[in-house]
């Protein structure tokens, strides 16, 4: 069945360093969305990439989406300690939910 | 608060009990969605309602059994679970079932089946 995979797993980075987190399909993607669940809560959507080589920025977050909608990326600046938590990619190309890839941790020291 | 409530947030049963977990949205949503989420494992859908029609079992064991008695309720059943089965379960809820719809997580129940 249809995978999305997401690399890295785990990222610790010093608070002010930049992060990022990819998400890969073998198959194109219908549309991504990023989620973040912080520790102990549940997952709150934060965007959705819907066209080729998509281009979207909230704040410190940038997110893009590869022209062949084979990926997508999720890049912080600057990283804070409120960025702590798990940030999953999900594709809809079922059109009836979501498949999510495995998230990746990020954690961030003062 | 995303308008989508669990009830019980916590859990603990024993295998051979029957309980039942609810979720509730007042967002006047047309999909609800249960998912379970493990250590190390990425969501997993378990079942898709859309205007209380179930769309999706994603090979859910007969243990679990969900109900949607109308769109803003939705039940999960439970009964002669597995120590396995213990885990964070994961309502969520979208205006629609289809590909851009935005889904909203309720904040789950941990379970811990002894």
């Amino acid at each position: 069945g249809q995978q999305v995979m997401q690399i890295p797993q785990y990222q610790h980075v010093q608070e002010g360093e930049d992060f990022t987190t990819y998400c890969n399909s073998s198959t194109t993607l219908s549309n991504i969305q990023w989620y973040k669940q912080r520790p102990g809560g549940h997952p709150v959507f934060l965007i959705q990439l819907v066209k080729s080589g998509e281009v979207k920025k909230q704040k410190r977050l940038t997110f893009q989406f590869g022209e062949a909608k084979k990926n997508s990326s999720l890049h912080i600046t600057a990283t804070q300690t409120t960025d702590v938590g798990t940030y999953f990619c999900a594709d809809n190309q079922a059109g009836t939910a979501l498949i999510f890839g495995k998230g990746t941790t990020l954690s961030v020291s003062s | 608060e995303t308008g989508v409530t669990q009830t019980p947030r916590h859990l603990v049963m024993g295998m051979t009990n029957k309980k039942s977990l609810k979720c509730e949205q007042h967002l006047g949503h047309n999909a609800m969605y249960w998912y379970k989420q493990s250590a190390k494992k990425p969501l997993e859908l378990m079942f898709v309602y859309s205007l209380e029609e179930r769309v999706e079992n994603n090979s859910v064991p007969s243990r679990f059994s969900p109900e949607c008695p109308n769109s803003s309720h939705l039940f999960l059943h439970l009964h002669t679970l597995q120590p396995e089965d213990s885990a964070l379960y994961l309502c969520a809820s979208s205006q629609g079932s289809g590909s851009t719809d935005t889904q909203y997580f309720g904040p789950g129940t941990r379970l811990t089946v002894l």
